[in-house]
């Protein structure tokens, strides 16, 4: 089982280039998040999708957008990068948004902005 | 707002030892808990979740209960390997699965 993957794992950028992270995963889970983690400060919610459909903002939405290309797929978009978003991002999965859900991690993707 | 607190890292004990993490909570009405362990170079893996006050969640020799009447979850093992040398996240989840994660407290077990 594959689980939850994220492409790529590491990715260099300049201050002002755009990219997109990939997450796929095949648990025909529901909902979908990113969180981003620095060092000392846990993870933070940047995007979730409760369901195909539908996005929402989370703790940290400020220079990034969402699609929810499918139920399997949600994808991060950087459109301008600034230094103050490296980080390892975490995309995620759950059966649903419910309280009681756990997540299932990808292994992450390292960015550098330099 | 919703907020998770663990004890401060890192920790380092030696091989067979008796393990305690602290991990305190705010949140408004009854969030589930969860602890989640993350190695090196890996996302973060569910190590066990309690859903309601005095529920005890267990896996691979680990435990934590929850404690409505001091919101708490403290992780506890009884005898550590150098296998268990990792990353210990605390978490709660409380509205729509959204989930507040601790800071992580680092263990490193020694031979």
């Amino acid at each position: 089982n594959a689980g939850v993957t994220q492409t790529p794992k590491f990715q260099v950028l300049k201050t002002g280039q755009s990219m997109t992270l990939q997450c796929a995963q095949d648990m025909n889970h529901n909902s979908m998040y990113w969180y981003r983690q620095d060092p000392g400060m846990g993870l933070r919610l940047i995007y979730y999708s409760a369901s195909e459909g539908t996005t929402d903002k989370g703790e940290v939405p400020n220079g990034y957008n969402v699609s929810r290309l499918n139920k399997r797929e949600f994808s991060l978009r950087l459109e301008s990068a600034a230094p103050s978003q490296t980080s390892v991002y975490f995309c995620a999965s759950s059966e649903q948004a419910a309280d009681n859900s756990p997540l299932h991690f990808g292994n992450g993707t390292r960015l550098t902005v330099t | 707002g919703n907020s998770v607190t663990q004890m401060e890292g890192p920790v380092t004990l030696s091989e067979e030892a008796f393990l305690t993490i602290n991990c305190t909570y705010t949140a408004t009405g009854y969030p589930s808990l969860f602890w989640y362990v993350q190695y090196p170079g890996e996302g973060l893996q569910l190590l066990l979740k309690a859903t309601k006050a005095d529920d005890k969640g267990s896996n691979k020799g680990f435990e934590a209960t929850y404690r409505k009447e001091t919101t708490s979850f403290h992780l506890e093992k009884g005898s550590v390997q150098v296998s268990d040398s990792a990353v210990y996240f605390c978490a709660l989840n409380k509205g729509a699965g959204k989930s507040t994660f601790g800071d992580g407290t680092t263990l490193t077990v020694k031979p």
